[in-house]
């Protein structure tokens, strides 16, 4: 069972540049979470997709995109690359279950970004 | 705004060493709290709790949570060299929608 996976691995962008992010998720999920993890920091919230929408956001300028495919792999998008959007960028895919108060996001390995 | 505090920041023992990590909340419609490993990249999961007073075990870790005082602790007994890593804990928020708020971040050292 294949669990979440990401592309690239990593990448070196410019400041001003444009970059997207993939994320296919876990067997059966359909939901998938977008994360920001500076260095020596917990991850931060961008977004969620569920149906192909946006269904929830942080605290992250428009800058910052998603998209979801009717397969539910998703795509983050960033444009105008700043040095302080170098991170790592984790995607998190659960199963929704509107009936259960809880549920578990499972990690996929992320996209180390460094804008230079 | 939602908030998750761990501490402490780092720490680092000798193996066979027990440690606690803290992990104390504000938020604003709890649903689950969550444990991970984070040791290169990807965090893995540990734990979820939901319910006060019921502590969840696996091998030589286990936690529990307070929801009347707002906070959780990570226990790991017998520590080992693998157990060297960013531990992380996170709230589930999301009422209707769904999000995980992090903290810091623990980071422990264990020492042969």
């Amino acid at each position: 069972d294949a669990g979440v996976t990401q592309s690239p691995t990593h990448l070196i962008k410019t400041r001003g540049q444009q970059v997207t992010l993939r994320c296919s998720p876990k067997s059966g999920h359909d939901t998938v979470s977008w994360y920001q993890q500076a260095l020596g920091q917990g991850p931060q919230f961008i977004f969620q997709y569920y149906e192909e929408e946006e269904r929830q956001r942080g605290n992250f300028p428009d800058r910052f995109s998603g998209h979801q495919f009717p397969n539910y792999s998703s795509e983050l998008n960033v444009n105008a690359l700043l040095l302080g959007d170098s991170a790592l960028y984790l995607c998190a895919s659960s199963l929704r279950r509107l009936a259960d108060p809880s549920y578990e996001q499972y990690f996929g390995p992320g996209t180390r970004l460094t804008v230079t | 705004e939602d908030k998750v505090v761990q501490s402490p920041l780092s720490l680092v023992v000798h193996e066979g060493d027990t440690v606690t990590l803290n992990c104390s909340y504000e938020v604003t419609n709890f649903r689950s709290l969550l444990w991970y490993k984070q040791e290169k990249k990807a965090p893995t999961f540990l734990f979820m709790l939901t319910s006060s007073g019921i502590e969840k075990k696996s091998g030589r870790l286990s936690s529990i949570l307070d929801k009347k005082e707002l906070f959780s602790i990570l226990n790991i007994t017998a520590t080992q060299t693998g157990d060297s890593a960013i531990y992380l804990c996170a709230v589930n928020s999301g009422g209707s929608n769904y999000k995980l708020t992090f903290g810091k971040g623990t980071l422990l050292t264990v020492n042969p």
